[in-house]
Formats: C-alpha cells, structure tokens, sequence
C-alpha cells in the first residue's frame, strides 16, 4: 500500500515567521509531487509542484525535494494569517494503468497574528 | 466559466433518492477524475475517466454510477445511498492522467448529505 505521510498538526508559527510543512512518501520511484492548500470548506488548491532534487521557489513558498530520504516539504516565508489553513501533500504514482496521485491526510497550519 | 465548476454545492438526499453531480471543466483537459473527501481521511480517488474513457474505478460500490460523455463533463449518478456515504465529492481535472502531466485542479465541490 503506497502512503504519504504528513503530521496532522496544527502547526502554529507566528505572523511573518517561517513555517515548514514536512511529508513524507514509501513509493521510492515516485517522480512528481505536489503541494495544496485547502481552507476550511473549500476546495484543494495546487500551489506547488516539484519534479527534480533541490529546492524549487515560487514567491513565499519554496519546495524542497529529497527523493533519496523519500521527504517533500514546503516552506512559507513571512507567514500571513490568510495563509492558515490545511496544506496537503500529493505524490504521483506511476503503477496500474491510470497514473494518479496518492494524497496524505494534510497539515493545519495556525499563523497567529 | 472558468476552471472547474461543479453542481450542485450543496445537496441533501434520502437513502432512497436517486440525485446526480455534475462537474465542467474549461480548462482544455483530457482527464477527469471523481473523490470522496471524508473528515481525517486523505483524498480517496473514485474514478478516473482519460478521454472519455474510464481508466480506473477503486472499488467504488455500485451506488456510485459515473458517466463521461466528453473530456469536458462528468457526472456522478447517485442512488440508495447510505448515511456513510455524506462527504465532500470532489472533481478535478488533468491535462492527461498518463505521462507526466499530473497538475490535478479541483472544482469547489459537492457537499452531500444522506438522511
């Protein structure tokens, strides 16, 4: 059974702090991944995707890939309170006929003004 | 339009209904894609349709009736549902659901309630 795995959280960080989401996957020939956000009643919401190692940056959020160690994070710099909400990790899966994405279960993010 | 659109927001039904959703996507896609989004539970894929063709059903009881008639609209036909069944049904939309083009965009979503 392929998982993702990410800590539930909350995690609480102060406005305008740095705060790291940490996901974890068991798939080791997964080749993409991806990071949502969902606010409380909506809908998921694709902010980031990462294909390659290393660090990808867009705006405040910055995706960090480590295929070897099976890990994805996401950091938020300058963290705003509008950016609380869950953030859910997804890794592509690429058995069976239909490549899909295996998603964890999310983690709450709290900024607190 | 734009995006993903999906029918109706909010839906209320009896075990013995019959009721469908309805999902649209604007964005030129090929692959649409039916989830189940249940409290603490991850995303649980439903269905998978790549030109129209359906390409994954993940055991979903047959209550649950998908239909595809193009790569631009999708449905889910709803009957004798259970009180287990109320969550959010999620559709989202691919360029192809093969290949590397994974970016998956979600439409707002199905609130369902079964009495």
């Amino acid at each position: 059974q392929k998982e993702v795995e990410q800590n539930s959280g909350p995690l609480s960080v102060p406005e305008g702090a740095i705060a790291s989401l940490n996901c974890t996957y068991s798939d080791r020939v997964s080749q993409s991944f991806f990071w949502y956000r969902q606010y409380s009643g909506k809908s998921p919401e694709l902010i980031m995707s990462i294909y390659s190692n290393g660090d990808k940056e867009d705006g405040r959020f910055t995706a960090q890939l480590n295929k070897a160690s099976q890990y994805v994070s996401l950091l938020i710099r300058d963290s705003q309170p509008s950016d609380s909400a869950t953030y859910l990790c997804a890794v592509g899966d690429y058995g069976g006929a239909t490549n899909k994405l295996i998603f964890g279960t999310g983690t709450l993010l709290a900024v607190q003004p | 339009e734009t995006g993903v659109t999906q029918t109706p927001r909010h839906l209320v039904m009896g075990m013995t209904n019959k009721k469908s959703l309805k999902c649209e996507q604007h964005l030129g896609h090929n692959a649409m894609y039916w989830y189940k989004q249940s409290a603490k539970k991850p995303l649980e894929l439903m269905f998978v349709y790549n030109f129209k063709e359906q390409t994954e059903n993940n055991s979903v009881p047959s209550r649950f009736s998908p239909e595809c008639p193009n790569s631009s609209h999708l449905f889910l036909h709803l009957h004798t549902l259970q009180p287990e069944d109320s969550a959010l049904y999620l559709c989202a939309s691919s360029l192809h659901s093969s290949g590397s083009a994974y970016e998956q965009y979600f439409g707002p979503g199905t609130r369902l309630t079964v009495t």
